[in-house]
């Protein structure tokens, strides 16, 4: 079946703009994740939604980003006046949510925002 | 605050040579490990797990990796490594209890391995 898509692949945006960053999970994964991965850096933690709601945003850096999931399906990371070290690429993943087991998180390919 | 460490930046062999990634991470508690790999051009991929059990664990592409609970540390191992191994390697790490992949994962900076035909 297919993977966990992204849109777009590519974002240039200036600095001060306003941004929005899709991510497509997995049919029937009910959990979803936003992790950031910067030049030379690891993915690191943004937002996790279990459903509708968000579990946990405790990666947030700051009040800029936000991210909604209004359906439980698709998800919309949104930046709000970008700054240059926002530059990253922006990962989403998917799991299943199945108590007393491993869900496994399956990565999207990433959106890669540059801003100038 | 939890932190998981990868030793290696960079790491160059010829093929057939074996392969060791050190990874380290900070936690008192209850963790599950993983190692993930990504192939130029590619998604993020699982390559393996641990969370209970044998510390020795088997994983795809002939991969394994050791859990020393004492020296916090999974390190991933290749006994012979091929050209199709080149590849960014993540350690991660996910606190909880067992099937505890409820929450978010915490990445090592990775290690870029480059195998020499």
């Amino acid at each position: 079946g297919a993977g966990v898509s992204q849109t777009p692949s590519n974002k240039v945006t200036e600095k001060g703009k306003y941004v929005e960053l899709r991510c497509d999970p997995i049919s029937g994964h009910t959990a979803l994740y936003w992790y950031r991965q910067s030049l030379g850096q690891g993915p690191e933690f943004l937002i996790y939604f279990q459903g509708t709601g968000a579990a946990d945003d405790s990666g947030l850096p700051n009040d800029r980003f936000f991210a909604v999931r209004p359906e439980g399906s698709v998800s919309t990371l949104k930046i709000q006046r970008t700054e240059r070290g926002d530059s990253a690429v922006y990962l989403c993943a998917s799991s299943l949510h199945r108590t007393e087991t491993y869900n496994e998180q399956f990565f999207g390919p990433g959106t890669r925002l540059t801003v100038l | 605050a939890q932190s998981v460490s990868q030793h290696n930046h960079h790491v160059i062999l010829s093929e057939a040579a074996s392969l060791e990634l050190g990874c380290n991470y900070s936690y008192g508690g209850t963790v599950n490990l993983f190692w993930y790999v990504q192939y130029p051009g590619q998604h993020l991929q699982l390559l393996l797990k641990y969370f209970s059990g044998d510390p020795l664990v088997k994983g795809i592409k002939g991969f394994e990796a050791e859990f020393i609970k004492s020296k916090f540390s999974f390190n991933l191992r290749k006994p012979s490594v091929q050209w199709s191994d080149t590849a960014e390697y993540f350690c991660a790490v996910n606190v909880g209890s067992y099937g505890g992949s409820q929450g978010n994962l915490i990445f090592g900076k990775g290690t870029k391995l480059s195998v020499k035909p």
